[in-house]
């Protein structure tokens, strides 16, 4: 299984700021996804991160708002810009192995004030 | 569409107990990976056990093991000898064999252990 290093861990951010997250894995991957978890709620795939091509958005989400670079194969970032108090959430990135299983960074609890 | 469905919110059990989870989903594909996943309060999502569809053994890693029955779209999670560090939510999940398709998970549920 791969590690997941995500960072930061958690922060306090005023609105209208913008936030990134970043995400390193251990070994090479094609694709990293991004995930966004509400207080309470489940998992929301957010987008698919390839590298050397654009991410792909899921449905409700734009990449103005949520801007992701894949400079390489083992790092990965998502911004969150323009922020309300309704982005508060834990953000995750993960990779996944052949047979599809999922293996998560420790996430981001974001706050916003 | 895929769905998956945890039909209970929250349960508790006493430490050393056994506890099993409900999860039912919906598909009409004939290859896929059925999975649980465990997140403590550290929020680290972690995969407990994943099930082929292909295999017909259910799938067992130490104290948890499933109960797979792919006619009825149904996928329980049993933990045995229940543990205080067992306490956290629990997400079944699914995906599809076909590259490229996403994970979908439930809802999630909350699991006590009662010292």
């Amino acid at each position: 299984s791969a590690v997941i290093s995500q960072k930061p861990s958690r922060d306090i951010c005023q609105r209208g700021t913008s936030l990134t997250i970043q995400c390193q894995v251990d070994s090479q991957v094609t694709m990293m996804f991004w995930y966004r978890q509400q207080p309470g709620q489940s998992l929301t795939l957010i987008a698919t991160a390839n590298q050397g091509s654009e991410a792909t958005y899921e449905s409700g989400f734009v990449i103005d708002k949520f801007p992701i670079s894949r400079p390489n194969l083992t790092f990965s970032t998502l911004t969150v810009s323009n922020m309300s108090p309704e982005d508060s959430s834990i953000y995750l990135c993960s990779v996944e192995d052949a047979t599809g299983g999922a293996f998560f960074g420790q996430g981001t609890r974001l706050t916003v004030v | 569409a895929q769905t998956v469905t945890q039909s209970q919110p929250e349960m508790s059990v006493q430490e050393a107990e056994t506890v099993t989870l409900s999860c039912t989903y919906d598909t009409s594909e004939s290859d896929y990976y059925l999975f649980w996943y465990k997140q403590p309060p550290s929020r680290q999502m972690i995969l407990v056990i994943r099930q082929e569809a292909y295999k017909q053994q259910n799938a067992t890693e130490n104290r948890f093991s499933v109960n797979f029955q792919k006619a009825a779209k149904s996928f329980s999670l049993k933990i045995s000898d229940s543990q205080l560090g067992d306490a956290a939510m629990y997400f079944c999940a699914y995906r599809s064999a076909r590259r490229d398709d996403k994970i979908i998970f439930g809802k999630g549920t909350r699991l006590h252990i009662l010292p």
